[in-house]
């Protein structure tokens, strides 16, 4: 089956502008995880959406938004860019837990590669 | 957040196995071991995972401590196509089913011919 795509691949924008990223997870997974991947922080967990809800993010600040949509697509938006904002930025799908104690693998795409100058 | 610690960098010769430490002495009981890898200019694969036994796939095999404080991924045969960042992860389950993967700088490994 196919694997988990995301668009655009590369995109350059300017200070101040906003961006929106979009993944579409492996079919039948329904939770989207996004992470920010940069050389001096590493790979930062941003947030988790299952089921149209976001359950769980991590230490961004609000600027960094996300949504997921009904076929569990999601997109991920950044406002007022900022040039500390330049990273990959990954998205991954999992089968969603179907109690406390099971822990499944998660699928990454390939990123987008945002520049911002 | 639960932490992990590896090595910044390891070498293996080609065909030869290789065994990546890591250690989690915070591990709590319900926290599952996941491994993953990321070759250059690729986002992180998936390797492995497991909860308290070993577990083999057809990628590698993962040996867990008896105490769980510490763990080895284990690549049988190496190939120059093994060369990548390898992260250990620990899987918190931090309540609602949500996931929320926590990556250290990870051990980059280098395959010599």
């Amino acid at each position: 089956k196919a694997g988990v795509t995301q668009t655009p691949r590369y995109l350059i924008k300017t200070r101040g502008q906003q961006v929106t990223l979009s993944c579409s997870p492996i079919s039948g997974h329904r939770s989207v995880s996004w992470y920010q991947q940069t050389p001096g922080q590493g790979l930062q967990f941003l947030f988790e959406y299952f089921s149209e809800t976001q359950r769980n993010k991590g230490n961004f600040p609000g600027r960094f938004s996300g949504r997921q949509f009904s076929n569990s697509r999601s997109e991920m938006n950044v406002s007022t860019l900022e040039l500390g904002d330049s990273a990959l930025y990954l998205c991954a799908s999992s089968l969603a837990r179907s109690n406390g104690l099971l822990s499944y693998e998660q699928y990454f795409g390939p990123g987008t590669r945002l520049t911002v100058t | 957040d639960a932490k992990t610690t590896q090595p910044n960098s390891m070498e293996s010769n080609e065909e030869e196995p290789v065994h990546l430490p890591c250690n989690h002495s915070t591990i709590s009981g319900t926290d599952y071991i996941h491994w993953y890898r990321q070759l250059p200019s690729q986002g992180p694969e998936y390797v492995i995972h497991g909860l308290t036994s070993n577990v083999n796939n057809r990628m590698a095999s993962l040996a867990i401590a008896e105490d769980r404080k510490s763990s080895t991924l284990i690549l049988h045969r190496a190939t120059l196509r093994d060369a990548a960042v390898y992260y250990c992860i620990l899987d918190a389950y931090s309540g609602a089913g949500s996931y929320q993967l926590t990556f250290g700088k990870g051990t980059k490994l280098s395959v010599i011919p």
